[in-house]
């Protein structure tokens, strides 16, 4: 079935260091993907989307590009920041509208 | 943004209660609402998707009989867990879609969550 791996957290970074965080689905078709963010004490938000092959989705410095060759949509950011601190879900949409979520990854960025 | 809102954002209840979890789109009509469940330090499970004016549709594995959803209108949809048990204690998570958004491409906006306590 439609599914979404993320690289297990805690990730504990310096600020300004370099960010990735693993994302791979499995689906068939075409699926739309998104990083959903959640800070601490608040509900999810929309990070960033893309919703074809080579689409890439970036906001607030963070990027991710659609790769259907290797299934992935791996989340980016150039220089961290302790604001950063949350935990970071990958999802899909397969098709049906229903979103499937990644086990979150929980970021801690270090002054 | 859109907002949604949940409404309570606690609640702590007797074992064997009721309790109702409201989920509202506070700037745009949602035909479909989406109800998960948190656990601690693991992803959101769906539970169910609720579509406004028909019997919702419960992922594999969740009671329907417990976890009643009602989506009587295009801005409001309800949880009810029924005859709580310490088991159901979790954070309980919606999300609604603009009913003018597409299907597997628009954004879904989620409310602040729910914990649920149950002594």
């Amino acid at each position: 079935g439609d599914s979404v791996t993320q690289m297990e957290g805690p990730v504990t970074l310096s600020e300004e260091a370099f960010l990735t965080i693993n994302c791979t689905y499995t689906a068939t078709g075409y699926p739309s993907l998104f990083w959903y963010v959640q800070y601490p004490g608040e509900g999810l938000q929309l990070l960033l989307k893309a919703t074809k092959a080579d689409d890439k989705g970036s906001n607030k410095g963070f990027e991710a590009t659609y790769r259907k060759e290797t299934t992935s949509f791996h989340l980016e950011k150039g220089s961290v920041q302790v604001s950063d601190s949350a935990v970071y879900f990958c999802a899909l949409i397969p098709g049906g509208g229903k979103l499937i979520f990644g086990q979150g990854t929980e970021l801690s960025v270090k002054p | 943004g859109a907002v949604v809102s949940q409404h309570p954002s606690w609640v702590i209840c007797k074992s064997g209660t009721s309790v109702k979890i409201e989920c509202r789109s506070l700037d745009f009509q949602a035909t479909t609402m989406f109800w998960y469940r948190q656990f601690p330090k693991q992803s959101l499970m769906l539970m169910a998707t609720s579509n406004e004016g028909s019997k919702a549709t419960y992922e594999q594995g969740v009671e329907k009989d417990k976890f009643l959803i009602n989506h009587a209108s295009l801005t409001l949809s309800t949880l009810t867990v029924t005859s709580a048990h310490p088991e159901d204690s979790s954070f309980y998570i919606c999300s609604a879609r603009d009913r003018t958004s597409g299907t597997n491409t628009g954004e879904l906006f989620f409310g602040e969550g729910s914990r649920l306590t149950v002594l």
